[in-house]
């Protein structure tokens, strides 16, 4: 059972597009983080949400925090080419290492 | 640069063998963790170690084997190869056990042919 379900799987958009990610769980996690992986290269860590409906902004990306801590969404605005990658949600629960989501694939078109 | 070393960076080898990679984790980190990644894929989760002890275990086969060392640099045997190994493994670093912040190597990409 995959704790973290990411949607969509796969995107693919043109540039300039606006889109939006989910991070989708049953569980609640004391804190979300996202990670973005390009080609060839390891996760790097985006962004750490902590607080139930905590909003977070880095340039043309905005994160958010569910109210119950269950759920996170990311949403780009003006999609670059250097957007395209794997984008991949983590949850902390207690004493636990981090979970990572089923990832969302994203492509953007020049 | 994550501070989190992978090494070799590609290897490829024939089914049947048995191949070591080696991870050295951010300097202060006493965790490290292993995944392996499938083209097209997320990251499943294979094992866990902090300061020298298994910690955790995910998906990993029995064909597989993990170990931290005192120096806390960690090595992956895989061994009996077969065509569906072939993928990306990384290696992540991280302070604590806890849900921290994990630091991730380059990777090393296997082929088995």
């Amino acid at each position: 059972t995959q704790l973290l379900e990411q949607s969509p799987q796969f995107l693919s958009i043109q540039e300039g597009e606006n889109l939006t990610v989910y991070c989708n769980s049953s569980s609640v996690f004391s804190s979300l983080q996202w990670y973005r992986q390009e080609p060839g290269e390891g996760p790097v860590l985006l962004v750490t949400v902590v607080t139930g409906g905590e909003v977070k902004k880095l340039k043309r990306l905005t994160f958010q925090f569910g109210d119950a801590r269950k759920d996170s969404s990311l949403h780009i605005t003006a999609a670059q080419p250097g957007d395209t990658g794997l984008y991949l949600c983590a949850g902390a629960r207690g004493n636990e290492k981090l979970t990572f989501g089923t990832g969302t694939r994203l492509t953007i078109i020049p | 640069d994550s501070g989190v070393t992978q090494t070799p960076k590609h290897l490829i080898t024939a089914t049947g063998q048995r191949v070591t990679l080696r991870c050295s984790p951010r300097s202060g980190d006493l965790s490290v963790y292993w995944y392996q990644q499938s083209l097209d894929q997320g990251l499943q989760f294979l094992i866990q170690y902090y300061n020298g002890e298994e910690r955790a275990k995910g998906n990993i086969l029995e064909r597989f084997s993990a170990q931290q060392f005192p120096d806390l640099h960690s090595e992956l045997n895989l061994s009996s190869l077969e065509l569906g190994d072939s993928a990306l493994y990384f290696c992540a670093s991280s302070i604590g056990t806890s849900g921290e912040t994990q630091y991730f190597g380059p990777g090393t990409r296997l082929l088995v042919l």
